[in-house]
């Protein structure tokens, strides 16, 4: 079956310091989209990625979609402690209805 | 406009008896999927939805679980005969459609003593 990974697990940083996620596809994708959710939250829309090669700004979060449609990242530039969260990408393929979320990277700022 | 409803937020069973988890949709929003998230983990899709019609089912165990969106009211997601492994967050998202994006309720915690 499809399998969607996504690293780093875990990353803590410094808040100020920059963050990035991968999100790792073993099929081409039709499209991604990403997620944040805080502890004993419940998961929150940030963006859409549907073309190959897109590239998406949020004021300091960056998206971006592999040009083969099998990978995506996301960028947090000078992380605050508002950024502590899981990060999850969330995937379709072309003739599916669901979608399959990456394994989250967890995120930590230490102030 | 309110966002997807979820109840109750918490629920407690005992082993062998039911569960039943609520999922009021979106307005407008015609489909529901129903994911269960372990502590630390992600999110595993369950079943997806459209009113009366269940479109994928793929991950959700074929024994004691079952879904359901009637024409009229909530989603409901059944556990039968409930056993401690069931325990978990579970998640009703909605959507207008199958690419637009999901919006999430606050999730079922459910406990199995």
């Amino acid at each position: 079956g499809q399998q969607v990974m996504q690293i780093p697990q875990y990353q803590h940083v410094q808040e100020g310091e920059d963050f990035t996620t991968y999100c790792n596809s073993s099929t081409t994708l039709s499209n991604i989209q990403w997620y944040k959710q805080r502890p004993g939250g419940h998961p929150v829309f940030l963006i859409q990625l549907v073309k190959s090669g897109e590239v998406k700004k949020q004021k300091r979060l960056t998206f971006q979609f592999g040009e083969a449609k099998k990978n995506s990242s996301l960028h947090i530039t000078a992380t605050q402690t508002t950024d502590v969260g899981t990060y999850f990408c969330a995937v379709t393929t072309s003739g599916t209805y669901k979608y399959i979320f990456g394994t989250g990277t967890r995120l930590k700022v230490l102030a | 406009n309110a966002g997807v409803m979820q109840n109750p937020r918490h629920l407690v069973r005992r082993r062998g008896q039911e569960a039943r988890l609520r999922c009021s949709p979106m307005k407008g929003h015609s489909h529901v999927y129903w994911y269960r998230q372990l502590p630390e983990e992600g999110l595993k899709f369950m079943v997806y939805l459209q009113k009366e019609n269940i479109i994928d089912e793929s991950g959700m165990p074929k024994e004691r679980f079952s879904a359901e969106f009637p024409k009229e009211g909530p989603s409901i997601l059944r556990i039968q005969q409930v056993v401690r492994g069931d325990s978990a967050a579970y998640f009703c998202a909605s959507s207008p459609d199958d690419r637009q994006p999901q919006h999430f309720g606050d999730g079922t915690r459910l406990s199995i003593l």
